[in-house]
């Protein structure tokens, strides 16, 4: 199947610091990315919906001014965490899908996020 | 209505079992039914899925049921090994430009050797 490699796998900031996740799709073009939230032993939260050159749509309740999210070309799509505070130590899990229309989404790797 | 409503929270089974994890939605607008296994620290990978318009999918090991007039689907694991403990998700999405997918609470599966 594809390919979504997602960057860093684990990041350890500072209380206030802001951070970036990486989501690429390595072999194929992806004009929707999605972001998602996975608290421990729990299900996976859709945060916001990315389309290649437009805006991201966040579910209710995400904070779009804090979590930033770029899909500047067709293979990547980053999430940064803005002014992050301990609350946001989260699992953050990029996925894509190859085309408009389809379903199939391919999923990173995951990032584990920790502020301390 | 976005809901997945999925059932076991956890299973436990001997190796050679047939695991069953159920899933039921309201949606009626939901026309993809995929399962995702996923394990610790891992991001979840695409191990079947179904659309509507047939009752039954085998890959492999992997069955999906879907009973359409219910608005259920399930995950039958076939002669399950050790290595299948993992968490499984079953997901609904609707087709076109979203192509959002809307995730159950999971299945923590156990196979015992």
């Amino acid at each position: 199947g594809a390919v979504v490699s997602q960057h860093p796998s684990r990041v350890i900031c500072k209380s206030g610091t802001s951070v970036k996740i990486e989501c690429r799709s390595l072999d194929f073009q992806a004009t929707t990315m999605f972001w998602y939230r996975q608290f421990p032993k729990q299900s996976l939260m859709l945060m916001a919906t990315s389309n290649e050159g437009s805006k991201a749509t966040y579910e209710q309740g995400v904070e779009k001014d804090k979590f930033l999210i770029n899909h500047a070309s067709l293979t990547l799509s980053t999430l940064t965490v803005t002014s992050a505070h301990p609350e946001d130590s989260s699992f953050y899990i990029c996925s894509a899908t190859q085309a408009r229309g389809l379903t199939e989404a391919f999923f990173g790797q995951g990032t584990r996020l920790t502020v301390v | 209505q976005q809901q997945v409503k999925q059932s076991p929270q956890s299973l436990i089974v001997q190796k050679g079992g047939i695991p069953i994890i159920n899933c039921a939605y309201e949606n009626t607008a939901f026309d993809y039914f995929p399962w995702y296994q996923q394990f610790p620290g891992k991001g979840p990978a695409l191990l079947i899925a179904i659309r509507p318009d047939v009752s039954e999918k085998k890959e492999g090991r992997f069955t999906i049921s879907f009973n359409k007039s219910a608005k259920q689907f399930s995950l039958h694991i076939m002669d399950s090994q050790p290595g299948d403990s993992a968490t499984y998700f079953c997901a609904a999405g609707v087709g076109g430009a979203t192509n959002k997918l809307i995730f159950g609470t999971g299945t923590l599966l156990a196979v015992q050797p």
